[in-house]
């Protein structure tokens, strides 16, 4: 049983086109997250969400938008397309002072 | 802002040796949570270890110890008897509230760890 998954775990697209990625998790946890790894392996926040707020990092363009259907997902859509974009891209959630539980990647490539 | 700092991009080991990963963060908070995270090549995050401000012990998982110490901002990791599946990269974690119930992780840039049989 996967806590925390992600489609699809790999993307391959081209510049200017509008992809989605989606996240679902089954741990009942209040706050889902996306996090962007780039080509040097630093991991940042993009966004955090529960059902109460969005909080958005503000170095974050805004052709990036979460977009949550219910309390278990999170889907990232990701307009026009840049080649910067490419990333690995996770998901993750957590409950009050929990640990972050991640999502497998999905590594987008922008070509 | 909080800041997560690790020093050391790279580090190698023996294998069944020791090794210490270090870390420094910067905040003004006094509740918070530290982790220390695991990626190996498969690029899977997986948590080693969790360490709650409040809490003066240090926490342990079997090989796994930290030395955390509050005053100081650090929070290094031991890995004893270390081990081939061990080699990944490290990242040391801060996490506290947010804003509306939310927790964000802030990352430190990573250490690759390679450990030598």
């Amino acid at each position: 049983d996967t806590a925390v998954s992600q489609t699809p775990k790999y993307l391959v697209t081209q510049m200017g086109n509008d992809k989605s990625i989606k996240c679902e998790q089954n741990l009942g946890h209040d706050t889902m997250y996306w996090y962007k790894q780039d080509s040097k392996k630093f991991l940042k926040i993009m966004f955090s969400y529960n059902n109460k707020e969005l909080i958005i990092n503000e170095t974050v363009p805004n052709r990036f938008s979460p977009k949550s259907p219910d309390k278990a997902h999170l889907n990232l859509h990701i307009n026009s397309l840049e080649l910067g974009d490419s990333a690995v891209y996770f998901c993750a959630s957590s409950h009050a002072g929990g640990t972050g539980d991640f999502g497998p990647g999905t590594r987008l490539t922008v070509t | 802002a909080q800041t997560v700092t690790q020093s050391q991009p790279e580090m190698s080991v023996q294998e069944a040796e020791t090794v210490t990963l270090s870390c420094t963060y910067d905040t003004s908070e006094s509740n918070y949570y530290l982790f220390w995270y695991k990626q190996p090549p498969s690029r899977q995050m997986i948590l080693v270890i969790r360490q709650e401000a409040y809490k003066q012990q240090n926490a342990t998982e079997n090989r796994f110890s930290v030395n955390f110490q509050k005053a100081a901002k650090s929070f290094s990791l031991k890995i004893s008897d270390s081990q081939l599946g061990d080699t990944a990269m490290y990242f040391c974690a801060f996490m506290m509230l947010s804003g509306a119930g939310s927790y964000q992780l802030t990352f430190g840039k990573g250490t690759k760890l390679s450990v030598i049989p």
